[in-house]
């Protein structure tokens, strides 16, 4: 069964500041997937990420992918406050039509 | 930009009564998923549907729900007897045919309370 757990599930950080946020999986994966999610909204499509090695970036965050560790990262480059939400990354398991989801890692950017 | 739409946005209903929630998924998207969220909780997979039929469902998705594309442009899911445990904020999803880079699109999601 494919499990993916994020860490830390809280976040709290001051403007300005960098950070990272991990996302591990236990089964290979055709795609990775970073959404974000503002409190009562939808999901807010980040990032794919297709293969090893992958790194992509929109602003103030980069995501990269690492298959071989099964491990992706979402970084968060001189925080401000609008980035607080809660960041889910999301696995489409090979073969199978579903993603499963972290728990997801709730940013609070304090001023 | 294109949108996954999704009515009503919120429904309350009582136990064992039967809910209905729409979705109208991007135009040219052939991939339809129902996902739901209870609150605090994780994002859960419910269903996929592909070419008018479910090409994948969950342990979640048992005799109690049902999915149908009844027309060219809605996608819908029906509770037939709502439990109080069905109470989550349901989430449509569409996606392209072009599987190279898919990009799976959400809608803003009915928050579904069961009372």
């Amino acid at each position: 069964e494919l499990k993916v757990e994020q860490n830390p599930l809280f976040l709290s950080m001051q403007e300005g500041k960098n950070y990272t946020i991990y996302c591990n999986y236990s089964t290979t994966s055709d795609r990775l997937y970073w959404y974000r999610q503002d409190p009562g909204k939808s999901l807010e499509s980040l990032f794919v990420l297709l293969s090893n090695g992958a790194v992509k970036q929109e602003g103030r965050l980069m995501a990269s992918l690492d298959t071989k560790a099964r491990l992706s990262t979402l970084h968060i480059t001189a925080a401000v406050h609008d980035l607080s939400a809660t960041y889910f990354c999301a696995v489409d398991k090979g073969g199978s039509e579903k993603l499963v989801f972290g728990k997801g890692t709730k940013l609070t950017v304090n001023p | 930009e294109p949108e996954v739409t999704q009515t009503p946005s919120h429904q309350v209903t009582q136990m064992g009564q039967e809910v209905i929630l729409r979705c109208v998924p991007i135009s040219n998207h052939l991939y339809f998923y129902w996902y739901r969220q209870i609150l605090g909780q994780k994002v859960e997979f419910l269903v996929s549907f592909y070419n008018n039929e479910i090409s994948e469902k969950s342990e979640i998705f048992d005799d109690q729900f049902s999915v149908e594309r009844p027309d060219g442009s809605n996608f819908t899911l029906k509770i037939r007897s709502t439990k109080l445990e069905d109470s989550a904020m349901y989430f449509c999803a569409s996606s392209d045919p072009d599987r190279v880079n898919e990009k799976l699109f959400f809608g803003s999601g009915t928050q579904l309370s069961v009372l």
